[in-house]
C-alpha cells in the first residue's frame, strides 16, 4: 500500500522560503516507473500543479512558478521536497505530495493528505 | 497556455445519471484522467487515461474522450457521490500538468 506524508512548517513569513518534504512508503522511489509530483489548493480554489522529478533528478515545473521552485529527491530516505522562495500570501495553500504515473499519462495516482501552509507575518 | 474548462455546478438526483464535462482544445488528443474530492480530504484519482477505472473505484464511475470534450459519467449516483470533482490531462507542447477548474456535484 503506498502511502504518501508531507511534513514542513505550517507558517512561513513573506519573502522567505517554504520547504515541505514528502515521506513515501511502501514503494521505493527508485524502483522506478513513476514521478513524484507537488499539487497545492488555495483555499476554495481548484488544484494547481507545481512540478514533477524522478529519482534520478529530472524535473518538470509549471511556468508559473519555475523562477522560485526547486524539487529534489533524497532516495536513502525514500522522500523528495519542494523549495518555493520567495513567498507571498498567494502562495498559502493546501500543499499535495503524489505519485505521478511515468508511462506518458502523467496521472497522480496515490496523494498524501496535504499540509497547510499558511504565509504570514 | 492549454486549459481545461468544467462547468462550475451539476446537480444530479439520487439513482439518475450524472455528466460532468472538460473541455480543451482537440482534448480528444490527449489521456484524460478525473479526481473526486469530498470536503477536507485529499483528492481521489476515479478515472484514468481517458475511461479506465483504478482498483476500488465502483463500476459506476466511467469517462470517455473524444474530440474536444473529455466526460467523466456517474451511472445510478448515489449522495456519496456528492463531491468535487477536477479533469487533467497533460500538455506535451508545455510538458506539464493541467487541472480543470473544478465541478461540484450535487445530489439532491
Amino acid at each position: 500500500q503506498v502511502q504518501l506524508q508531507e511534513s514542513g512548517p505550517g507558517l512561513v513569513k513573506p519573502s522567505q522560503t517554504l520547504s515541505l518534504t514528502c515521506t513515501v512508503s511502501g514503494y521505493s522511489i527508485t524502483s522506478g516507473g513513476y514521478y513524484w509530483g507537488w499539487i497545492r489548493q488555495r483555499p476554495g480554489k481548484g488544484l494547481q500543479w507545481i512540478g514533477n522529478i524522478y529519482y534520478r533528478g529530472s524535473t518538470f515545473y509549471t511556468p508559473s512558478l519555475k523562477s522560485r521552485v526547486t524539487m529534489f529527491v533524497d532516495t536513502p530516505k525514500n522522500q523528495f521536497s519542494l523549495k518555493l522562495s520567495s513567498v507571498t500570501a498567494a502562495d498559502t495553500a493546501v500543499y499535495y505530495c503524489a505519485r505521478v504515473d511515468g508511462s506518458g499519462s502523467y496521472y497522480f495516482d496515490h496523494w498524501g493528505q496535504g499540509t497547510l501552509v499558511t504565509v504570514s507575518s | 497556455s492549454y486549459e481545461l474548462t468544467q462547468p462550475p455546478s451539476v446537480s444530479v438526483s439520487p439513482g439518475q445519471t450524472a455528466s460532468i464535462t472538460c473541455s480543451g482544445d482537440k482534448l480528444g488528443d490527449k489521456y484524460v484522467c478525473w479526481y473526486q474530492q469530498k470536503p477536507g480530504q485529499s483528492p481521489v484519482l476515479v478515472i484514468y487515461q481517458d475511461d479506465k477505472r483504478p482498483s476500488g473505484i465502483p463500476e459506476r464511475f466511467s469517462g470517455s474522450n473524444s474530440g474536444n470534450t473529455a466526460t467523466l459519467t456517474i451511472s445510478g449516483t448515489q449522495a456519496m457521490d456528492e463531491a468535487d470533482y477536477f479533469c487533467q490531462a497533460w500538455d506535451s507542447s508545455t510538458e506539464g500538468a493541467i487541472f480543470g477548474g473544478g465541478t461540484k456535484l450535487t445530489v439532491l
